[in-house]
């Protein structure tokens, strides 16, 4: 059953407190992305990798970092530098076509 | 810089009635346009996509256009129910570029 899974789905942390939010894909991807997602918003983007050991920053990288040490795994950490942490994340993943991306099914983090 | 606009924000149908989402772009090298489906607390889903060189693309009750002159492109749901209900997202993309995404419509399908 391929997909992308994210874990957990409901997260909580204190204020000050760096939390880490794990995304892994068995499809064989080259390409992973964290989007962030506030309530009635759309899409921003975080992060994003086309390789492995490689990775750039998107729309809204302050406060965040990540890493891609394997093809699988882009997990996400978000710092106490993070101004507002609280919201939904979305990692996803694309193949050859980066505009067509399959999404997991996202964390809700709630900082307080 | 690029950006998609697209309206409306919110739709509210009848049951049985056709929805229409609109979307404009404004990157001339744009090739590649889908459409993603987010249901309450999930993650978006790719329903329905349309490459450059195509000016419709048809899915069963669902239906994509693409007007490349006027840079805008429009989704159509047909027959509309219940379970149509979610907030769709429109996007473009091109190779010299990552992926844009419109800010959304919420669709609320009325029983």
């Amino acid at each position: 059953d391929g997909g992308i899974t994210q874990s957990p789905k409901y997260l909580f942390r204190k204020e000050g407190q760096n939390v880490t939010l794990s995304c892994e894909q068995n499809l064989n991807h080259d390409a992973m992305y964290w989007y962030r997602q506030d309530p009635g918003q759309g899409l921003r983007l975080i992060y994003y990798s086309q390789i492995v050991n490689d990775f750039q920053k998107g729309d809204i990288a302050e406060g965040y970092s990540v890493s891609r040490e394997k093809k699988e795994s882009f997990p996400l950490t978000v710092t106490s530098a993070q101004k507002n942490p609280t919201a939904f994340y979305l990692c996803a993943s694309s193949g050859q076509l980066a505009g067509e991306q399959y999404f997991g099914p996202g964390t809700r983090l709630t900082v307080t | 810089g690029e950006n998609v606009e697209q309206h409306p924000s919110t739709l509210s149908v009848q049951e049985g009635d056709s929805a229409v989402i609109k979307c404009t772009y404004s990157d001339s090298a744009s090739n590649y346009f889908p459409w993603y489906k987010q249901e309450l607390g999930k993650g978006p889903q790719l329903i329905i996509d349309i490459r450059s060189n195509v000016g419709e693309k048809k899915d069963q009750r669902i239906a994509v256009t693409l007007n490349k002159t006027a840079k805008h492109f429009s989704l159509h749901i047909t027959e509309t129910q219940p379970e149509d209900s979610a907030v769709y997202f429109c996007a473009e993309y091109s190779s010299a570029s990552k992926i844009i995404f419109g800010s959304g419509t919420r669709l609320s399908i009325r029983p």
